[in-house]
């Protein structure tokens, strides 16, 4: 199975700052996705990453806040602008698989201060 | 506006016990469902999916599909201490996943 990898894991951010978030898939795949996963919750669709297209955003989600790169087929980046404490929760890279199946990575820990 | 629908719990069973997972969800035309788990501090594995009514089995696993009644099982046989997580239902359309809150599942040896 595909191996997908996130950086970074952990990080602490202060309130206003912005932080990249890298996802590489050790496959090519067609579809990227990013979710959200905040304390005690369940995980929320931010957008879906195609190479080559404008990501697309869910309802509530927008590029000035979360800008997606998706510059190959391996790899993604997703942009957190302008961090406020509700920020703070759990980001989620996703592949494609066969059958709508999505494969995640380790995540990303974001805590905001 | 789909929906996923889960039992937060605790559910709390003996080793060596049937858990049984549940789920409903509100949009009729879903097609896929899948079953992750989540150890705390951990990202969402993928452990089951099931496209079909009826049941499907992997080892200790076995998803149930209910389109009928918009509903969608995970039984977990014979289970062990290291089974003790949350465990997601997720439902699809025709590409992204809506995901439930989850139920926590607590296994005492």
């Amino acid at each position: 199975s595909a191996v997908i990898s996130q950086k970074p894991s952990r990080d602490i951010c202060q309130r206003g700052t912005s932080l990249t978030i890298q996802c590489q898939v050790d496959s090519q795949v067609t579809m990227m996705f990013w979710y959200r996963q905040q304390p005690g919750q369940s995980l929320t669709l931010i957008a879906t990453a195609n190479q080559g297209s404008e990501a697309t955003y869910e309802s509530g989600f927008v590029i000035d806040k979360f800008p997606i790169s998706r510059p190959n087929l391996t790899f993604s980046t997703l942009t957190v602008s302008n961090m406020s404490p509700e920020d703070s929760s759990i980001y989620l890279c996703g592949m494609g698989g066969s059958g709508n199946t999505i494969y995640f990575g380790e995540g990303s820990w974001l805590t905001v201060v | 506006q789909k929906e996923v629908e889960q039992n937060s719990g605790p559910l709390s069973v003996p080793e060596g016990a049937i858990a049984s997972l549940n789920c409903t969800y509100s949009d009729r035309g879903s097609q896929s469902f899948f079953w992750y788990r989540q150890y705390s501090g951990k990202s969402p594995e993928l452990i089951m999916f099931i496209y079909s009514n009826g049941d499907k089995e992997d080892g200790r696993f076995t998803a149930q599909l209910n389109k009928a009644s918009q509903y969608v099982s995970l039984l977990i046989r014979d289970s062990q201490p290291s089974d003790s997580a949350t465990y997601l239902c997720a439902v699809s359309g025709y590409s992204t996943l809506t995901f439930g809150k989850g139920t926590m599942l607590l296994v005492s040896p």
